[in-house]
């Protein structure tokens, strides 16, 4: 069984649809929780960046950790053709000095 | 600020080279990753160094990987004898002491 599990998608919405993208984990060990996206050919880049459980809002993304069922989730409201990328979700056991483990990323097109 | 920077950006080598990648962590950030990439799969780590340190090198191949963190100078992850299966994009990242990891650019490297 892999460490964090990411349905791949590819996932295709119409502009100004609520997106919900989800991972799940193995590990109850993880306390730090991170979304990046990644445009193709490019770095991962931060998004959102949380600590044990519960709900954190930044603009028009809402990351939530239920770390009593292992799940993450990100949320992205009225989204916006700028929003198409992969989502990879990353969690770990600290928050830095660690590994980060993976998800596959979640291919997102979101259609003008 | 400037961000993590990778060079080269695009790398091209036949079988048996030498490949050398190089990444020079954000300013005042003291620890560094290395990821590697594969099309459909996710982000593995393989390396975290810290400045003439190896901390962490778990996800590092035996043979012919290595990888250093100078005192002075960038962080090189050093491929030898380079094989096919060695294609794939290799992302850097580096974080301070109380943070997360923000990534570079990657360098896409192509065994021919």
């Amino acid at each position: 069984q892999k460490e964090v599990e990411q349905d791949p998608g590819p996932l295709s919405v119409p502009e100004g649809a609520i997106v919900s993208l989800n991972c799940t984990y193995s590990n109850s060990a993880f306390q730090y929780f991170m979304w990046y996206r990644q445009y193709s050919r490019k770095g991962p880049e931060l998004l959102m960046y949380t600590y044990s459980s519960g709900n954190k809002e930044d603009g028009r993304f809402t990351a939530q950790v239920d770390k009593s069922s292992k799940y993450i989730s990100l949320f992205i409201r009225d989204s916006q053709p700028s929003d198409s990328a992969t989502y990879l979700c990353a969690m770990s056991r600290l928050n830095t000095g660690n590994q980060f483990y993976f998800g596959t990323g979640t291919s997102l097109t979101v259609i003008p | 600020n400037a961000g993590v920077m990778q060079n080269p950006r695009h790398l091209v080598r036949r079988r048996g080279q030498e490949a050398r990648l190089r990444c020079s962590p954000m300013k005042g950030h003291s620890h560094v990753y290395w990821y590697r990439q594969l099309p459909e799969e996710g982000l593995k780590f393989m390396v975290y160094l810290q400045k003439e340190n190896i901390i962490d090198e778990s996800g590092m191949p035996k043979e012919r990987f290595s990888a250093e963190f100078p005192k002075e100078g960038p962080s090189i992850l050093r491929i030898q004898q380079v094989v096919r299966g060695d294609s794939a994009a290799y992302f850097c990242a580096s974080s301070p002491i109380e943070d997360t990891q923000y990534f570079g650019p990657g360098t896409r490297l192509t065994v021919l």
